[in-house]
């Protein structure tokens, strides 16, 4: 499966912890964006690399929350310090920009739980 | 800032009624994409739609992109209850071409 692929599936952490997740995007893809949806609402974008370069970061995003892309492949997005207000799904997608037109391919997501 | 609205929020059919969901944007948009999202899934890109004007098709699914590229709309004709689920639409805007979610319109069809 070439597809957008994240790590893990599931996780459960009691509050104060930190917590990191995996995303690995299609290979080809140059662009990776990390959204959290909550139930019954929309993906809310949270940030997005071009190649290794973070470009933009929501502002909603506390500084309890920062992603990487060392290498320009796969991202990782860590959440320090865990709170209730924390669970959610978080999903990983990816494009490739430069053709014009953006199509994101989101991985299944990783769904956390703060006890 | 940029935003996309999504009308309406829910949506609950009879299986073989159509149904309808419709995305304005507040500004002008380079392309509008739409994507569908299953309970339990994540969201799957199923069309995308660039030119003013602009209408396609997919079986009984069929989309139209606005005059002034600010709106679009999802048309599904004869409900299946296959088609329950979240239909988002994500508007291209700006020179980072960054995607502006709607929140959604959910879908659900009595067989």
């Amino acid at each position: 499966d070439t597809g957008v692929s994240q790590d893990p599936r599931h996780k459960i952490t009691k509050r104060g912890q930190n917590v990191t997740f995996r995303c690995d995007p299609i290979s080809e893809h140059n662009r990776l964006y990390w959204y959290r949806q909550t139930l019954g609402q929309g993906p809310e974008f949270l940030t997005y690399f071009q190649n290794e370069a973070q470009l933009e970061k929501s502002r909603l995003l506390s500084d309890r929350f920062s992603a990487e892309r060392p290498k320009g492949s796969f991202s990782t997005l860590e959440i320090q310090r865990t709170e209730q207000g924390d669970s959610a799904m978080y999903l990983c997608a990816s494009s490739l920009d430069g053709t014009g037109v953006e199509t994101q391919y989101f991985g299944p997501g990783t769904r956390l739980l703060v006890l | 800032g940029q935003q996309v609205m999504q009308i309406p929020q829910y949506q609950h059919v009879q299986e073989g009624e159509d149904f309808t969901t419709y995305c304005n944007s507040s500004t002008t948009l380079s392309n509008i994409q739409w994507y569908k999202q299953r309970p339990g899934g994540h969201p799957v890109f199923l069309i995308q739609l660039v030119k003013s004007g602009e209408v396609k098709k997919q079986k009984r699914l069929t989309f139209q992109f606005g005059e002034a590229k600010k709106n679009s709309s999802l048309h599904i004709t004869a409900t299946q209850t296959t088609d329950v689920g979240t239909y988002f639409c994500a508007g291209g805007a700006g020179n980072n071409r960054k995607l502006i979610w709607g929140l959604g319109t959910s879908l659900a069809v009595n067989p």
